[in-house]
């Protein structure tokens, strides 16, 4: 089983900062890797996949990057929507599809 | 349009069976494979399995081996899916969606789509 471990467990930043959400995984899954954000009582949604396509709908001030084992997220100017928790999943070896443990970005 | 819709919450008692439905509406039900992500109250999320609504076949994770079963009628485009000999830490949300799935249309044409969630408690 792939382990996703993400970091920090919580970020605290100012609307129009920037953030920046680290995921790694405990062997490669190349770029077989997706970002979800999830707000509370909602149901995630998918921002990122391939490790750096945006979903459709998902504006360019979130981008993703990395491959291999390392990957991250980055917001260039936190919006008040943006605060969320966020996951990273990867997809490359499954059983299971794994998720990260989540990113919570917060005033 | 909404295209993945749930049945309602649950209370089921510890032993009990729950069967959970997600009904599929704006797209073609059998293009895309229905995985099952569970969250306990204030937890991550967790990936129970998924079901091939074209075929039938079905892939689970092994915590869950044994306990889950997963399945689909085509002609209600409704994926369905089953966890027996429940215990208080099933209690959860869980939801059903179309994720990325290796080999397959997603990776081509990619579709997020969720269902709105069904919380499941487990409790005597």
């Amino acid at each position: 089983e792939i382990v996703m471990t993400q970091s920090p467990a919580t970020l605290s930043v100012s609307p129009g900062e920037r953030a920046t959400l680290s995921c790694r995984a405990s062997q490669s899954v190349g770029t077989n890797l997706a970002w979800y954000q999830q707000k509370p009582g909602q149901a995630p949604r998918l921002l990122i996949y391939g490790a750096s396509t945006r979903a459709t709908g998902i504006p360019a001030r979130l981008s993703g990057s990395g491959s291999g084992t390392e990957f991250t997220l980055t917001i260039s100017s936190l919006q008040s929507e943006d605060f969320a928790v966020y996951y990273c999943q990867q997809y490359k070896s499954w059983p299971p599809l794994t998720f990260g443990q989540g990113t919570k970005v917060e005033i | 349009q909404v295209h993945l819709v749930q049945s309602g919450a649950e209370v089921k008692k510890p032993g009990a069976s729950m069967k959970v439905s997600c009904k599929a509406s704006g797209y073609t039900f059998t293009g895309y494979y229905i995985h099952w992500v569970r969250q306990a109250p204030g937890q991550g999320l967790e990936w129970m399995g998924w079901i091939n609504p074209n075929s039938g076949g079905t892939n689970y994770a092994q915590k869950f081996q044994g306990r889950v079963t997963m399945t689909r009628d085509t002609s209600i485009s409704t994926a369905y899916m089953e966890l027996s000999r429940l215990r208080s830490d099933d209690t959860a949300v869980y939801y059903c969606a179309t994720l990325p799935t290796p080999g397959t249309q997603w990776l081509v044409d990619p579709r997020d789509y969720w269902g709105q969630g069904t919380l499941v408690t487990v409790s005597s």
